[in-house]
C-alpha cells in the first residue's frame, strides 16, 4: 500500500530534550515536506527537500532541523524543544522535484512541549 | 497579506444543498491548485486538483479556476452529513489557506 508512516504519532515532552519524529514513504517521490498546523493558522511549511540530500526552509524553519540521506527517510528533529513547537505535525510527499503537484500526507503527530 | 486566503466559516449547509467555498491567492504566477479534506484530528486528503481556468467536475465536486481574477472555488453538491470537514485550498502544492470549516445539518 502506498502511504507516508510518521513516528511516533503522540508525543509529550519537556523544554530542551531533543526529540526525532521520523517520516517515511514508499512511492519513491523526490519532494518531502515538513509541516505544522496551528488552530486558525493552517498548513505552514518548516522544510522541504527536492532530493536526496538536498533540503531548504519553508515558511517557519526556526527551532528545526531535517536530513535526507535516503529519499524515503525525512526525519524533522527538534534540538532544543519549547511550548511554542507545541503542535500537530504533518510529513508529506509529493512526486517530481518542484513541490507543485498532489501531496500525500501521513497521518500527523501531535507533539506537546512542557 | 496573506499569500492564500480562505473564510475560516464554520459554513452551515442543509444535507442536500450546495456548499460553496473560496479561495483567492496573491502570486499571479500560480499553475497548480488543489483542494484538500481534512477531518478533525485525521490527515489532509487530496480532492481536486485543477490547473487550467475554468471548471473540472468530479462527483458531487466541481472545481472552478479564475487566473484574471485570482480565485478558486469548490462546489459541494447534495451536500451529506459525512462532508462536514475542514476544506484546503492549496496553490502551487506547498501554500495552504486557512481552511474553511464545513458543516453539513440533517
Amino acid at each position: 500500500e502506498a502511504q507516508v508512516t510518521q513516528n511516533p504519532r503522540y508525543l509529550i515532552t519537556v523544554t530542551g530534550k531533543k526529540l526525532t519524529v521520523t517520516c517515511s514513504q514508499n512511492m519513491n517521490h523526490e519532494y518531502m515536506s515538513w509541516y505544522r498546523q496551528d488552530p486558525g493558522l493552517g498548513l505552514r511549511q518548516i522544510y522541504y527537500s527536492m532530493n536526496v540530500e538536498v533540503t531548504d526552509k519553508g515558511d517557519v524553519p526556526e527551532g528545526y532541523k531535517v536530513s535526507r540521506k535516503e529519499k524515503r527517510n525525512f526525519p524533522l528533529i527538534l534540538e532544543s524543544p519549547s511550548p511554542n513547537q507545541t503542535s500537530l505535525y504533518f510529513c508529506a510527499s509529493t512526486p517530481g522535484t518542484s513541490g507543485n503537484n498532489e501531496q500525500f500526507f501521513g497521518p500527523g503527530t501531535r507533539l506537546t512541549v512542557l | 497579506q496573506k499569500e492564500v486566503e480562505q473564510n475560516s466559516g464554520p459554513l452551515s449547509v442543509p444535507e442536500g444543498a450546495i456548499a460553496s467555498l473560496n479561495c483567492t491567492y496573491s502570486d499571479r504566477g500560480s499553475q497548480s491548485f488543489f483542494w484538500y479534506r481534512q477531518y478533525s484530528g485525521k490527515s489532509p486528503e487530496l480532492i481536486m486538483s485543477i490547473y487550467s481556468n475554468g471548471d473540472k467536475e468530479d462527483g458531487r465536486f466541481t472545481a472552478q479556476l479564475n487566473k484574471a481574477s485570482q480565485y478558486v472555488s469548490l462546489l459541494i453538491r447534495d451536500s451529506q452529513p459525512s462532508d462536514s470537514a475542514t476544506y484546503l485550498c492549496a496553490v502551487k502544492g506547498p501554500q495552504f489557506g486557512g481552511g474553511t470549516r464545513v458543516l453539513v445539518k440533517p
